[in-house]
């Protein structure tokens, strides 16, 4: 299967900034999910993104997060203005075209946040 | 929220040896269990996909099962070697995503 790449690979920001993470490449017609683990915890769902449109989000995911593809390729996860329990691994995720139960998600390798 | 455990949190195996470990989750409104080999720096990497009561996966030394009724799934690894090293998640579907447990996390000694 075709790998999800994510960059940065390590992200460290100023609490209130603005990060971007992106999710690169993506083919089309497919649902993508972002995930992130917040250090000894689980791993949390974010949103699940269909067709330029979000599909499902979680309470975390609240108006401080966007997901876009502004390119029509990439997607991103953009958080507005960071907090310091934002620090996490940021996971990137695609499934299938239907979001079937027994679709793999097909997971990147992450990116670490770090807000200080 | 979603109720997904797993147990022990962690586990010491000698080479070769044997181990199993368990994911424990909702008996209602099951449609899927996942579960995921994860290295450290690395991609979680899928290794299952489980739907039906009874069912059994292989993937050369790794064995999982299920018990939807009772709401467990089991994760054998049988001759473990070194390579094993990794936390292994399960993740219960529903509603288009995926609620993870916390993981159980085996190191295999040489």
């Amino acid at each position: 299967e075709p790998e999800v790449t994510q960059t940065p690979s390590h992200q460290v920001t100023q609490m209130g900034q603005e990060v971007i993470l992106r999710c690169v490449p993506i083919s089309n017609h497919l649902y993508f999910y972002w995930y992130r683990q917040i250090l000894g915890q689980k791993v949390e769902f974010l949103v699940s993104f269909y067709n330029n449109e979000i599909s499902e989000k979680s309470e975390i995911f609240d108006d401080q997060f966007s997901v876009e593809r502004p390119d029509g390729s990439n997607f991103t996860l953009k958080i507005r203005s960071t907090k310091l329990e934002d620090s996490a691994m940021y996971f990137c995720a695609r499934g299938g075209a239907l979001a079937l139960s027994t679709d793999t998600q097909y997971f990147g390798p992450g990116t670490r946040l770090t807000v200080l | 929220i979603l109720n997904v455990e797993q147990s022990p949190q962690s586990l010491h195996v000698q080479e070769g040896d044997s181990t199993n470990f368990t994911c424990s989750f909702p008996s209602s409104n099951f449609y899927a269990l996942h579960w995921y080999r994860w290295e450290t720096a690395k991609s979680p990497e899928a290794l299952f996909v489980m739907t039906l009561n009874g069912d059994e996966k292989k993937k050369g030394r790794i064995s999982a099962t299920l018990n939807t009724k009772e709401g467990y799934s089991y994760l054998y690894i049988k001759g473990s070697q070194p390579e094993d090293s990794a936390t292994y998640l399960c993740a219960f579907y529903l509603s288009y995503k995926l609620s993870f447990g916390a993981g159980t996390t085996v190191t295999v000694r040489a």
